[in-house]
């Protein structure tokens, strides 16, 4: 069973510039999140998607946004980047009717903006 | 609302000898407990979970962890640090609401001297 796939793996944008990041969930599973991993920061929870609609949302500003698809991925948008926006976004996806909230990871985007 | 306290954001051990990361959590009712390994550039990987069905749970790569709940603590421990053990942990915690996301604490980088 194939895991949790993020693309592109690297991404080198500059200051102003949009940034598109992809993210496949686990087959069967419906909800999909995004996690920020800026150095020194910790997991910072970003975005949450179950069945197409935006469940829940972390502390940040609107130019961060996403959505998911019918088949369950989703992408993150990052509009006017700014040079802290540097990091690792980690998609995660969780089982439908999984009450514990587990998550499962994949390996991340890292976005360097210059 | 829940929160994660992991105590030191690094531990130093060399290797052969006890592993013990801590972790303290928040929440207004029993909860479902994690904790995640990171190895450098990769996404998490869930080393064990509780969820009630026993205070001490063992995980991959001979990690366990014990809930105490008189503690608040769900402490994770390995009896012997291996050198490809030195990696990022994260404890977290589940919601318990249906419409949040785990919450994770910032982390402890274990570094293992050999």
């Amino acid at each position: 069973e194939a895991g949790v796939t993020q693309s592109p793996t690297h991404l080198i944008k500059t200051r102003g510039q949009q940034a598109t990041l992809r993210c496949s969930p686990i087959s069967g599973h419906t909800s999909v999140y995004w996690y920020q991993q800026a150095l020194g920061l910790g997991l910072q929870f970003l975005l949450w998607y179950d069945e197409g609609e935006e469940r829940n949302r972390g502390n940040f500003p609107p130019r961060f946004s996403g959505r998911q698809f019918p088949n369950y991925s989703s992408e993150l948008n990052v509009n006017a980047l700014e040079l802290e926006d540097s990091a690792l976004y980690l998609c995660a996806s969780s089982k439908y009717g999984d009450i514990t909230g587990e998550l499962f990871f994949g390996e991340g985007s890292r976005l360097t903006v210059l | 609302a829940q929160s994660v306290t992991q105590l030191g954001s690094h531990v130093s051990v060399s290797e052969g000898a006890l592993v013990l990361l801590r972790c303290n959590y928040s929440s207004s009712v029993p909860p479902y407990l994690f904790w995640y390994v990171q190895y450098p550039n990769q996404g998490l990987q869930l080393l064990l979970k509780y969820t009630s069905a026993a205070t001490l749970v063992k995980g991959i790569n001979g990690f366990e962890a014990e809930f105490k709940k008189s503690e608040t603590s769900f402490h994770l421990t390995k009896p012997s640090a291996h050198m490809s053990d030195a990696a990022e942990y994260f404890c977290a915690v589940s919601p318990y609401s249906g419409y949040s996301t785990l919450t994770f604490g910032k982390g402890t980088m274990l570094l293992v001297s050999p």
